[in-house]
Parts: structure tokens; sequence; C-alpha cells
């Protein structure tokens, strides 16, 4: 069985400023890890995904997330928010392969403040 | 395409009073779930759906959940009796893939307040 750890409930930060969202995960089996985000009074979007391959990943909106599989993490950063990226962020993961049942994180909630 | 479509947006009910979901899923997909979402549980899975037969439903909290997949372009989640506990965002999603994988679309939601 996964499971997610967002280690921030909330995380404010000033506009133009970085940001990192942290995510660890503990699998017994190779995991497919995924960030979504969700806008008030909306579903969730899918951000970006780590499948395989290269452990740097690019998402939307100018995030990418980096796959540690000796530490377990998967954070989200982004060098430089914008107000309109203030959501709530959700850390994901499933086993790979087959039916493997999504397993997300509390979520983060990101507050830009101008 | 229109995405997932869910009904209605929101529900306000009374403790006893039976609560239907809705949803459309996005065409061609054959993998419907359903969520919930609360501040204390985050977002859990409560079953899904391959083909229009239930795969997964070990996370339906009790008796009074039910739901059903009478088509492929259609789905229900039912409570009955509703209780304040069940308070919460349902969302429905959708995958063409097996499982979802990272092919998962998700509605809107349905903010339900049971009082």
């Amino acid at each position: 069985a996964q499971s997610v750890t967002q280690l921030d409930s909330q995380v404010p930060v000033f506009e133009e400023a970085p940001v990192e969202l942290r995510c660890n995960y503990s699998s017994s089996v190779s995991v497919y890890l995924f960030w979504y985000v969700q806008y008030p009074n909306q579903g969730l979007q899918l951000l970006l995904k780590y499948l395989s391959g290269s452990t740097l990943v690019k998402g939307i909106n100018g995030f990418e997330a980096e796959f540690n599989k000796s530490q377990t993490s998967f954070h989200l950063r982004k060098p430089s928010v914008h107000i309109s990226d203030t959501a709530e962020y959700f850390c994901a993961v499933s086993g790979s392969g087959g039916y493997n049942k999504l397993i997300f994180g509390a979520g983060t909630r990101l507050a830009v403040h101008p | 395409d229109a995405g997932v479509i869910q009904s209605p947006r929101h529900e306000v009910t009374e403790m006893g009073q039976e609560v239907t979901l809705r949803c459309k899923p996005i065409s061609g997909h054959n993998s419907l779930f359903w969520y919930r979402q609360t501040m204390m549980r985050g977002l859990e899975l409560l079953i899904y759906f391959n083909n229009n037969v239930p795969i997964d439903d070990s996370g339906m909290p009790e008796d009074r959940f039910s739901a059903k997949m009478p088509n492929a372009s259609f789905s229900t989640l039912k409570i009955q009796p509703s209780e304040p506990r069940d308070s919460a965002v349902y969302f429905c999603a959708s995958s063409p893939q097996f499982g979802g994988g990272e092919k998962l679309f998700f509605g809107s939601g349905t903010q339900l307040s049971v009082l």
C-alpha cells in the first residue's frame, strides 16, 4: 500500500517569490507520482506527473517537480509565483501498472500575497 | 468536450432524507470514480467503475451509501438516510484508461450539506 504526506498545510508567499511545496511518499513497489491543483469551487486538475525516465518533470503554469527515490520525495517548485497560483495543491501516488488506487495527500494551501 | 458534468452543484438537505448525486463522464471514458473531500479525511476514493461494473468499492463508508452506473454515460451516488457527517464535497472523475492512472479528469463537485 502507498501513502502520501504533505508536510505543510499552508504556505504563504509573496508574489514573484519562489516556492516549494513538499511531498513525501511511502511504497513497497514502483510508483507513479502526481501533483494536482484545485482552484476555488473547482475540481482537481493535473499539474504534472512522474511515470518513469527523467526525475525532473515539468508541468503547466511553470511548475516543476523532482522525483527523489532515495528520499522518497516529490517536491513541487516554481521560481516565481503569481497571484493566480493561489490554490490548493495535492500530491498523489499510485502503484505502477494495472489498477492501483490513486492516494492523495491532505493538500497544501498556497496563498500568494501582493 | 464539456468535461465531467456533476449535478447538483450544491445540495442542502435535512438529516434522514435521501440524497442523489449525479455524474456524466466524458464521452468515451470507460472508467468512473466517486471521491469525497472533507477537511478531516482529505480526498478519499469511494468507488471505481470500469465499463459500468464496480471494480473497487472498498471506500464506500457504509450501507447507507450506494452507487450505480446503468450505462456508460451516467452514474449516481445515493445516500439514504443522510447524516450530518456526510456533509462534504463529492467529486466524480472519469478516465479513458483502466485504473485512471495519469488520465483522470475531475468534475466540479457537489457540495453537500446535511443539516
